[in-house]
């Protein structure tokens, strides 16, 4: 149980396009789910908290309107990096809050996005 | 100071030994406490969680926590060359409802034959 995959699993897009990343929940709803980015040989970075119904919270220093997060529905969320630029080049985690009252969380593949 | 301390490695482990790996969190209201494995190039899979003061153990795993002293702790029993990876400290934010995790910076481990 409990997982989580990412579609696409690698893109690489030209400078001044968006991509879209997909979160699904296979066998659980997820009323929350998370989303991170992470540098070569550096730490998770969470950039927001994606809510099912409701308007995504970001972190600190996150632009929202360069990363669109829509969370539809209890078994998908979508990250949208609009206008991408080359510096926006990461390995993109999602992960799915199991339960409700629970912390536990389980991740996705990851997708690794390269701008060129 | 960071919110999760991780000494960063590596950290070199014979086979067969006990990998010891810290981590110290800042917030005392923390209650969750998580470790992730991480392999190069993959996302994080989760492998202990722990709530309670004391030791719990899963297979060849012991997470200890010491919530007084704000430290958990993760030892590997029996390392094998598979478990060399990144392992990622994780605590809850204890302000925030959604169940938001802070991650420590990772300790690498390598087990060497």
């Amino acid at each position: 149980g409990a997982v989580v995959s990412q579609h696409p699993s690698r893109v690489i897009c030209k400078s001044g396009t968006s991509v879209k990343i997909e979160c699904r929940s296979l066998d659980f709803q997820a009323t929350t789910m998370f989303w991170y980015r992470q540098f070569p040989k550096q730490s998770l970075m969470l950039m927001a908290t994606s809510n099912e119904g409701s308007k995504a919270t970001y972190e600190q220093g996150v632009e929202k309107d360069k990363f669109l997060i829509n969370h539809a529905s209890l078994t998908l969320s979508t990250l949208t990096v609009t206008s991408a630029h080359p510096e926006d080049s990461s390995f993109y985690i999602c992960s799915a809050r199991v339960l409700a009252g629970s912390d536990e969380q389980f991740f996705g593949p990851g997708t690794r996005l390269t701008v060129l | 100071q960071k919110e999760v301390e991780q000494n960063s490695g590596p950290l070199s482990v014979p086979e067969g030994a006990i990998a010891s790996l810290n981590c110290t969190y800042s917030d005392r209201g923390s209650q969750s406490f998580f470790w992730y494995r991480q392999y190069s190039g993959k996302s994080p899979e989760l492998i202990m969680f722990i709530y309670s003061n004391g030791d719990k153990e899963d297979g060849r795993f012991t997470a200890q926590l010491n919530k007084a002293s704000q430290y958990v702790s993760l030892l590997i029993r029996d390392s094998q060359p598979s478990d060399s990876a990144t392992y990622l400290c994780a605590v809850s934010r204890p302000t925030d409802s959604w169940g938001k995790l802070q991650f420590g910076a990772g300790t690498q481990v390598v087990v060497t034959p």
